[in-house]
């Protein structure tokens, strides 16, 4: 298995234009996490999905971020306009509901000028 | 609010010593502790995982100890090496819920 795949790995945006992150959890997997990191918070879960189902998005910032999960082996986070603020490292992980563990894809850094 | 609380921020280790993080939770419905491990521009990855009903797990030279009266788990990295430099994060969560609450994550160097 390649493990959860993130695409674009890096993206440098303007202020006020739409980012969309993708991801692509394992195979099998029905739990996706979608979470922000930077050095002042830290690693923050944003939202979270069962079987392509919104389960938690209490950490979702503002109204200007969204997320979807259309079917099992895809998932977007959509920011609408972009901010400084939002620059960051923003991860995509999956887990099975037999297990715990959650496999983290490689991330993909935002930059907001 | 932070729900897991992580200590130190930054650890300086010689090579052979033992590394030791720290941290602390509130919420006594977690039942889930596990630390990941994070080499720069990589995800985090499991390190080890432990649930309250053991005081300690032990994975090779990486040992968890846990204190449930205390809510406190911290983990010792036997005989540290500089490939372990790396940030590591302790985390927990509900067994109702799979959602990880993550500590800020500690950066260590193991210098040679």
């Amino acid at each position: 298995d390649a493990g959860v795949i993130q695409s674009p790995r890096h993206e440098v945006t303007e202020m006020g234009q739409e980012v969309t992150l993708r991801c692509k959890p394992i195979s099998g997997h029905d739990y996706l996490f979608w979470y922000r990191q930077t050095m002042m918070r830290g690693l923050e879960l944003l939202i979270y999905f069962n079987n392509n189902v919104p389960i938690d998005d209490s950490g979702m910032p503002e109204d200007r971020f969204s997320a979807k999960m259309p079917n099992a082996s895809f998932s977007t986070l959509k920011i609408q306009p972009s901010e400084p603020r939002d620059s960051a490292v923003y991860f995509c992980a999956s887990s099975a509901t037999t297990s715990n563990e959650q496999f983290f894809g490689p991330g993909t850094r935002l930059t907001v000028l | 609010q932070q729900q897991v609380k992580q200590s130190p921020q930054s650890l300086i280790v010689q090579k052979g010593g033992i590394s030791i993080i720290n941290c602390a939770y509130e919420n006594t419905a977690f039942d889930y502790f596990p630390w990941y491990q994070q080499f720069p521009g990589k995800g985090p990855a499991l390190l080890i995982a432990i649930r309250p009903d053991v005081s300690e797990k032990k994975e090779g030279r990486f040992t968890i100890s846990f204190n449930k009266s205390a809510k406190q788990f911290s983990l010792h990295i036997m005989d540290s090496q500089p490939g372990d430099s790396a940030t590591y994060f302790c985390a927990a969560s509900e067994n109702s819920g799979y959602a990880l609450n993550f500590g800020k994550g500690t950066s260590l160097l193991v210098t040679p």
